[in-house]
């Protein structure tokens, strides 16, 4: 099982430019999550998805939309991209709604 | 504001020595989590704690939960090189399913 996979690992963006970060599971989890790290600031999460067909908001989501495209797949969109957003992107899934999460290796977005 | 508060920021050890990192929260929570994340890697869970004054161990370290639920505390005896990294805890927090807190870097001294 490869767990949670994340694509791209790197990018680079230029301010106005739009991306969508890719997420997928194979551990037949119900949930998935996006969160941004940034230094100092720990994990923040963006939105998360309880079960197939849900999507919520979580604390910082302005600035991105998410898609459940089906259980094993969550992607992140940032429609116009902004130095703001220069983060580490993680996803994360579990079994059950706030049981123990696991991580993906993160994707390191730079906007300029 | 911060709904998790964690200390210390930072924390500096020889090897050998026991470290301890405290997790903090205004309001009682149903359970707390506790993860670690090495330097350029992704968090990786290490524990749950769900009950009051809950205590678990995993080798070297211990974890703690509050009677009020509202603390916790990680404590790593005769740290090792291989423990570096940084540690946090997250709990639940109104409709967020977890709020992380802004974690304890600690660097080891061999």
């Amino acid at each position: 099982n490869a767990g949670v996979t994340q694509t791209p690992k790197f990018q680079v963006l230029k301010t106005g430019q739009s991306m969508t970060l890719q997420c997928a599971q194979d551990m037949n989890h119900n949930s998935m999550y996006w969160y941004r790290q940034d230094p100092g600031m720990g994990l923040r999460l963006i939105y998360y998805s309880a079960s197939e067909g849900t999507t919520d908001k979580g604390e910082v989501p302005n600035g991105y939309n998410v898609s459940r495209l089906n259980k094993r797949e969550f992607s992140l969109r940032l429609e116009s991209a902004a130095p703001s957003q220069t983060s580490v992107y993680f996803c994360a899934s579990d079994s059950h709604f706030s049981y123990e999460q696991y991580f993906g290796p993160g994707t390191r977005l730079t906007v300029t | 504001g911060q709904q998790v508060m964690q200390i210390p920021q930072y924390q500096h050890v020889q090897e050998g020595e026991d470290f301890t990192t405290y997790c903090n929260s205004s309001t009682t929570l149903s359970n707390i989590q506790w993860y670690k994340q090495r330097p350029g890697g992704h968090p990786v869970f290490l524990i749950q704690l769900v009950k009051s004054g809950e205590v678990k161990k995993q080798k070297r370290l211990t974890f703690q939960f509050g009677e009020a639920k509202k603390n916790s505390s990680l404590h790593i005896t005769a740290t090792q090189t291989t423990d570096v990294g940084t540690y946090f805890c997250a709990g639940p927090w109104g409709n967020t399913p977890l709020v992380f807190g802004k974690g304890t870097r600690l660097s080891v001294i061999a």
